[in-house]
């Protein structure tokens, strides 16, 4: 398994400023993943991190709003750019070593 | 991609019932079926998972089988206790570009009276 630890645990922002959160975990891992978890909703990954690389960002996700640096194995940063109301969310760091996939504790965001 | 259905959305159980959650996946290609218990203000912890090579697994009290053939898989949680309450979530996952990419159900919520 996978130790992983996020800051802030949550936040409350006001619209049209950034939050980066950060994600630490206890192991080295090739990919990094962030996930997006709105009010009652399931989670939708956001991008996958790669070290050394450019993020992946899924359909409907875009870098110029949630930019993301891996510099080592075992830390990442999302942050969440420009925010509105409807970035409120959990924000989820994870990881997969071994194939499977463990989460961090989220990050409770709310935009006012 | 991967579409991945989860029934019920609510399930209230009296303890020491069973619970069974069902989902279906798309996606042939998908070898990997984790399932995660999330509790409020915390992030979704694996409790069970299940590859393709195999039609049923056990640990304890919970239980998941996998039918293949009909994309279809589910959880069995035996008699529940109230900390079974949470909301559960099933994922199915190929192996796609390196990595296990995994598309998460839309979740149930259960509830376990005591």
């Amino acid at each position: 398994s996978a130790v992983i630890s996020q800051k802030p645990s949550r936040d409350i922002c006001q619209r049209g400023t950034s939050l980066t959160i950060q994600c630490q975990v206890d192991s080295q891992v090739t990919m990094m993943f962030w996930y997006r978890q709105q009010p009652g909703q399931s989670l939708t990954l956001i991008a996958t991190a790669n070290q050394g690389s450019e993020a992946t960002y899924e359909s409907g996700f875009v870098i110029d709003k949630f930019p993301i640096s891996r510099p080592n194995l075992t830390f990442s940063t999302l942050t969440v750019s420009n925010m509105s109301p409807e970035d409120s969310s959990i924000y989820l760091c994870s990881v997969a070593p071994h194939n499977e996939q463990f989460f961090g504790p989220g990050t409770r965001l709310t935009v006012l | 991609g991967e579409n991945v259905e989860q029934h019920p959305s609510t399930l209230s159980v009296q303890e020491g019932d069973s619970a069974v959650i069902k989902c279906t996946y798309s996606d042939s290609a998908s070898n990997y079926f984790p399932w995660y218990k999330q509790e409020l203000g915390k992030g979704p912890q694996l409790i069970i998972d299940i590859r393709s090579n195999v039609g049923e697994k056990k640990d304890q009290r919970i239980a998941v089988t996998l039918n293949k053939t009909a994309k279809h898989f589910s959880l069995h949680i035996t008699e529940t206790q109230p900390e079974d309450s949470a909301v559960y979530f099933c994922a199915a996952s190929p192996y796609s570009g390196g990595y296990q990419k995994v598309t998460f159900g839309t979740g149930t919520k259960l509830q376990v009276i005591p």
